[in-house]
């Protein structure tokens, strides 16, 4: 099965810019798209289709695909993007399945 | 406005069979064309997607899941049922109702998830 990396972990002070990555042989292929979870809430989507932003999500966060990586920036970073990003795409292989990231924590120091 | 709400026992005995079931308002999961899904979480962990199913029943599972997952569709109510069949304590998890508008789109709407937890 296909595997989407994430480093576990990034910090960046606020008004700095955050970049997560997300990589994997998938992505050359197919779109991703990103979940922000903060802690007992249910994952919100920030971004689909690789760079396309949901209606509420502020132009901060951005999206971009390079062969084999994709990421996720926020730009002037704030204490309430601190949370979990997760990666996902969408697996349409022998046997078809979502397939998610190992997700990232953002710490704003 | 789609809302999706989980509910079930939030404690199963090993070896038995977890039921959730997600019932949905705001739309009819019979005139929509969404698909409607679960993933879950277990504690501490990373996101896990189990399956998604159409309203007409079409099915699709998580490969490593599908020998004890069933997804069912109950349009008169207008819910979504999960089953889970053999737990083990490695199904202890925060379970989401989700849905996305094709079977390889994001997932625009979560419900608030349900905890369930294996006992021995």
């Amino acid at each position: 099965s296909n595997v989407l990396t994430q480093p576990p972990s990034v910090s960046v002070a606020p008004g700095e810019t955050a970049r997560i990555t997300c990589g994997g042989k998938i992505i050359t292929t197919k779109n991703v798209h990103w979940y922000q979870q903060k802690p007992g809430q249910a994952p919100v989507l920030v971004m689909f289709y690789d760079s396309d932003r949901p209606s509420g999500i502020p132009e901060r966060f951005s999206g971009s695909t390079s062969g084999n990586t994709a990421t996720l920036t926020i730009s002037r970073v704030e204490a309430g993007d601190e949370a979990d990003y997760y990666c996902q795409v969408w697996d349409s292989s022998w046997e078809p399945s979502y397939v998610f990231g190992t997700g990232t924590k953002v710490t704003v120091l | 406005q789609l809302q999706l709400q989980e509910s079930g026992p939030g404690l199963v005995k090993s070896s038995e069979t977890l039921s959730l079931t997600c019932t949905v308002s705001g739309d009819s999961i019979r005139s929509s064309t969404y698909f409607w899904g679960w993933i879950r979480q277990s504690p501490g962990k990373g996101l896990e997607w189990i399956g998604s199913i159409y309203y007409s029943g079409s099915t699709y599972y998580n490969p490593s899941l599908k020998s004890r997952v069933t997804m069912s569709a109950d349009t008169s109510r207008n819910q979504i049922s999960l089953k889970v069949s053999s737990v083990t304590a490695a199904d202890t998890a925060v379970y989401y109702c989700t849905t996305h508008p094709t079977i390889s789109a994001p997932c625009f709407s979560w419900g608030q998830g349900a905890l369930v937890t294996v006992s021995s």
